[in-house]
């Protein structure tokens, strides 16, 4: 089974906070992404990645940043953190036209 | 701009039951479908992946269908249980992976 694990279920930080959300992936899945999901807007693409150091804004890059130094290995950087960037952080990993897995998400809290 | 629609956005139904659940999309030139279960505060758990070639696919009491001339795909739930409660999500890939925001289901017990 594709495992999809990312480093914090919850997180809490302050405004102004450098943060750092981490997601790996143990199938050598080529795509990766990160989404944020919110009540009412579903989930949005933040930024994907298709080959080590490759990544692609998706629709809500603003604010974000991302980092693939190893094929396994997805981070999703705030720079600085901001009040409206709390929500649900999900990742996923897919290889070509296949099935999307995603790991079981970091709520993130900004104060 | 592919956009995807799930209604309604919420259900509920008997112990027992067989129920379907609908998915539409604007453009029909999709590569495949994919639906998911969400249970609440947790990750998206992948349930059956249709490719735009297939008609359908099922996994034990689910099966999934796919019209891309209609521009739909329905999930079908048999003999439903309170377990099945989740939101269902479907996403469509085009050159971009849209999703719909879901209908969340509450089997009663």
């Amino acid at each position: 089974d594709v495992k999809v694990t990312q480093s914090s279920r919850y997180l809490v930080k302050r405004t102004g906070e450098k943060v750092f959300l981490e997601c790996v992936q143990d199938m050598d899945h080529e795509n990766m992404f990160w989404y944020r999901q919110d009540p009412g807007l579903g989930l949005r693409l933040i930024y994907f990645s298709y080959d080590v150091k490759m990544k692609e804004k998706g629709d809500i890059p603003e604010g974000y940043s991302v980092s693939r130094e190893k094929k396994e290995r997805f981070s999703l950087i705030l720079e600085s953190a901001s009040t409206n960037q709390t929500s649900m952080y999900l990742c996923a990993s897919k290889m070509g036209g296949g099935e999307q897995f995603f790991g079981p998400g970091t709520r993130l809290t900004v104060l | 701009k592919q956009e995807v629609t799930q209604i309604p956005a919420a259900l509920s139904v008997p112990e027992g039951e067989n129920l379907v659940l609908n998915c539409s999309f604007t453009d029909s030139a999709i590569y495949n479908l994919q639906w998911f279960r969400q249970d609440p505060g947790k990750g998206l758990t992948s349930l059956l992946l249709i490719q735009s070639s297939q008609r359908e696919q099922t996994s034990g009491r689910l099966n999934a269908s796919l019209d891309k001339s209609s521009g739909r795909s329905t999930l079908y739930i048999a003999a439903s249980q309170p377990g099945d409660s989740a939101t269902y999500l479907c996403a469509v890939r085009d050159d971009k992976i849209i999703f719909g925001k879901g209908t969340r289901l509450h089997i009663l017990p």
